[in-house]
């Protein structure tokens, strides 16, 4: 059973750019969330997506965005890239059901913007 | 969501247990107490939840105070596997996390 996977695992962008991250949920997920972690910091919530919509977002510009797909996929998509951008971005999928708390993380993409 | 407070480092002996606090005053009555933790160059892994009663599974036992205020994570065997930042998170909106700085755990031979 994979767990959560994300690509690419490493990108370096320059500044202007814009760029997608991808990633498939573990077998089973329905609700796929994205988080922005900088160095030295926690994971900082950027939005989640269930049933191909965002449903909830963190404090994170329009240049964030995201989608998601039928097969519960999900890519984020961040515009004009800024040199605090770089970051890991984090991908946690659940099932969204009542009792379902726990969330499974992937290993990150790991972002430098130059 | 509510604040919560850890202390930035702890270190501890492999093979006894690790005693982690977390102090979460403003907590209200519908918000749980969550433990995460991240293994370097690692997304980070669920460990275990409650409410108001303690909890154990596998991982870790999970002691919350009556008040609720403060809660603490046992990992009653520490091993060098076990080093990692952990994250104590309240929150009744399971759906997004708020992680904070967490403590940086070293566990040496």
């Amino acid at each position: 059973d994979a767990g959560v996977t994300q690509s690419p695992t490493h990108l370096i962008k320059t500044r202007g750019q814009q760029v997608t991250l991808r990633c498939s949920p573990k077998s089973g997920h329905d609700t796929v969330s994205w988080y922005q972690q900088a160095l030295g910091q926690g994971p900082q919530f950027i939005f989640q997506y269930y049933e191909e919509e965002e449903r909830q977002r963190g404090n994170f510009p329009d240049r964030f965005s995201g989608h998601q797909f039928p097969n519960y996929s999900s890519e984020l998509n961040v515009n004009a890239l800024l040199l605090g951008d770089s970051a890991l971005y984090l991908c946690a999928s659940k099932l969204q059901r009542e009792f379902d708390n726990e969330q499974f993380f992937g290993p990150g993409t790991r972002l430098t913007v130059l | 969501d509510a604040k919560t407070t850890q202390p930035p480092s702890m270190d501890c002996a492999e093979g006894r247990a690790a005693n982690l606090p977390c102090n979460h005053s403003t907590i209200s009555g519908n918000e749980y107490v969550y433990w995460y933790r991240q293994i370097h160059s690692q997304g980070p892994q669920y460990i275990i939840h409650g409410l108001k009663n303690n909890e154990t599974n596998e991982m870790a036992s999970l002691i919350i105070t009556e008040d609720r205020k403060s809660s603490t994570l046992i990992l009653p065997h520490a091993t060098l596997r076990d080093t990692a930042v952990y994250y104590c998170i309240v929150t009744f909106n399971t759906d997004k996390l708020i992680f904070g700085t967490g403590t940086r755990l070293q566990v040496f031979p």
